[in-house]
C-alpha cells in the first residue's frame, strides 16, 4: 500500500497568515495518461464529513476559496492557504487515488495562534 | 441535486454482522466509481473499499475477507456487508463518490461491543 505522511501534526498559524501543510507519498502517484498526481486534499470539521479542496494535486474544487492552493510533484505535496481566516479551523487530510487502493494521511490540525 | 444517505449503523456485538447502505440521487452509480471510508472516534479517515463503474472491487487490507461491498443499481443504493465484526470497526461510516470524493454522505454510526 502507499502511505502518506502528513507533516506537521498539529499546526497554529495567527489569522492572515500564511498556512502550511505538507504530504509525503511512499511511491509515486503520478498518472501517466494525464501527467497528473493522483492526490487530493480533504477539510474536516467536527461532526461534519470532509470537504474536498483539491484534486489532482493542483485543481482546486468548484467553490473552494481561492486562499486554498496545492502544489507539489514526485512524491511531495503541499497544500498552501495564503491566510487564515476562522473558518479555516479544521483538520486536513491528503488522500491518493492512484492504483487500486486508496489511503489517507493520518490529518493535521489546524488551529488559530 | 447530489446526495448520499447512509443508514444501517447500529450497537452490534463482537462477531457479529451488519450491513450498511447508502441511498444515493443525483447521479447513477452504476457509472460511478464509490467508496466506502470509515473513521474511528477522535481519528483520522481510513478508506476501506470501492466498487468500480465495471462492478470490480478493491479492500483495505484491514477488512479483507469480513467486508463485501455491493450495489443495486435499480435502487441506485450501495451497499456494505460487514461480518466478524471486531472493537477496532467502530466508526463513523461514510460513501463517497469518485477516485477524488467530491461527494460524501453525513455518515452512520457503526460500535462494536458486548
Amino acid at each position: 500500500d502507499i502511505v502518506m505522511t502528513q507533516s506537521p501534526d498539529s499546526l497554529a498559524v495567527s489569522l492572515g497568515e500564511r498556512a502550511t501543510i505538507n504530504c509525503k507519498s511512499s511511491q509515486s502517484v503520478l498518472y501517466s495518461p494525464n501527467n497528473k498526481y493522483c492526490l487530493a486534499w480533504f477539510q474536516q470539521k467536527p461532526g461534519q464529513p470532509p470537504k474536498l479542496l483539491i484534486y489532482w494535486a493542483s485543481t482546486r474544487e468548484s467553490g473552494v476559496p481561492d486562499r486554498f492552493s496545492g502544489s507539489g510533484s514526485g512524491t511531495d505535496f503541499t497544500l498552501t492557504i495564503s491566510s487564515l481566516q476562522p473558518e479555516d479551523v479544521a483538520v486536513y487530510y491528503c488522500q491518493q487515488y492512484y492504483g487500486t487502493l486508496y489511503t489517507f494521511g493520518q490529518g493535521t490540525r489546524l488551529e488559530i495562534k | 441535486e447530489v446526495q448520499l444517505v447512509e443508514s444501517g449503523g447500529d450497537l452490534v456485538q463482537p462477531g457479529g454482522s451488519l450491513r450498511l447502505s447508502c441511498v444515493v440521487s443525483g447521479f447513477t452509480i452504476s457509472s460511478s466509481y464509490m467508496s466506502w471510508v470509515r473513521q474511528a472516534p477522535g481519528k483520522g479517515l481510513e478508506w476501506i473499499s470501492i466498487i468500480y463503474n465495471d462492478g470490480t472491487t478493491y479492500y483495505a487490507e484491514s477488512v479483507k475477507g469480513r467486508f463485501t461491498i455491493s450495489r443495486d443499481n435499480s435502487k441506485n443504493t450501495l451497499y456494505l456487508q460487514m461480518n466478524s465484526l471486531r472493537a477496532e470497526d467502530t466508526a463513523v461510516y461514510y460513501c463517497a463518490r469518485d477516485s477524488h470524493m467530491p461527494y460524501w454522505g453525513q455518515g452512520t454510526l457503526v460500535t462494536v461491543s458486548s
